[in-house]
């Protein structure tokens, strides 16, 4: 089974300050998605690595895909208190499996960003 | 576009009666999952179908949970008997993905919120 751990589970900053949220494991995925979620509504995709090493930026969010593809990070700048909201990194199996886009998701960081 | 739909959103039983929870997931999308999310455990997959055929069930807590997708539009979660572990909220989520696909972007519903008394 391939796990994966999130932390900090929770972070509470204000607004303006930095953070950084990680996601590891002990095993190899082909890529990590990171999703975020609002109260009351599903998560939503907001980027997928896939080449070890991978850095994607979203405005304010940047995204690392470990060298190893064991772990990725999400760093934030500047938080803003719409940013806040749950968190998930999900990994998929390494390629060549039968995974039909199956994920596994980590715990999740629950970030509140406070004005 | 017509996301994925879920029903009922808020579902409040007791327990011993049965459940039955509805998906209808995003037309050309050929996996569906669901999910179950709680506090302690975050986000559990229970079972997935491709092509409207289960894939893997080896999530299902228990023979009480059983999940039908009996076309490429319509999958029912039914509970039952339901007891006031079941408490949770339970999402479905499609996407398009091949046998081998490993990053293809799952796109969920807003869930149903179950509670068993």
């Amino acid at each position: 089974t391939q796990l994966l751990e999130q932390s900090p589970q929770f972070l509470s900053i204000q607004e303006g300050e930095n953070l950084t949220v990680y996601c590891n494991s002990s095993s190899v995925f082909s890529s990590l998605q990171w999703y975020r979620q609002e109260p009351g509504e599903g998560p939503v995709l907001l980027v997928t690595v896939v080449t070890g090493g991978e850095v994607k930026k979203l405005k304010r969010l940047t995204f690392q895909f470990g060298d190893a593809r064991k772990d990725s990070s999400l760093h934030i700048t500047a938080a803003q208190p719409g940013d806040t909201g749950l968190y998930l990194c999900a990994g998929s199996a390494v390629a060549g499996g039968t995974s039909y886009g199956k994920l596994t998701f980590g715990q999740g960081t629950i970030l509140t960003v406070h004005p | 576009d017509a996301g994925v739909i879920q029903s009922p959103r808020h579902e409040v039983t007791e327990m011993g009666q049965e459940v039955t929870l509805r998906c209808k997931p995003i037309s050309g999308h050929n996996s569906l999952f669901w999910y179950r999310q709680t506090m302690m455990r975050g986000l559990e997959l229970l079972i997935y179908f491709n092509n409207n055929v289960p894939i893997d069930d080896s999530g299902m807590p228990e023979d009480r949970f059983s999940a039908k997708m009996p076309n490429a539009s319509f999958s029912t979660l039914k509970i039952q008997p339901s007891e006031p572990r079941d408490s949770a909220v339970y999402f479905c989520a499609s996407s398009f993905a091949l046998m081998s696909s490993y990053n293809s972007p799952l796109h969920f519903g807003n869930g149903t919120r179950l509670t068993v008394t």
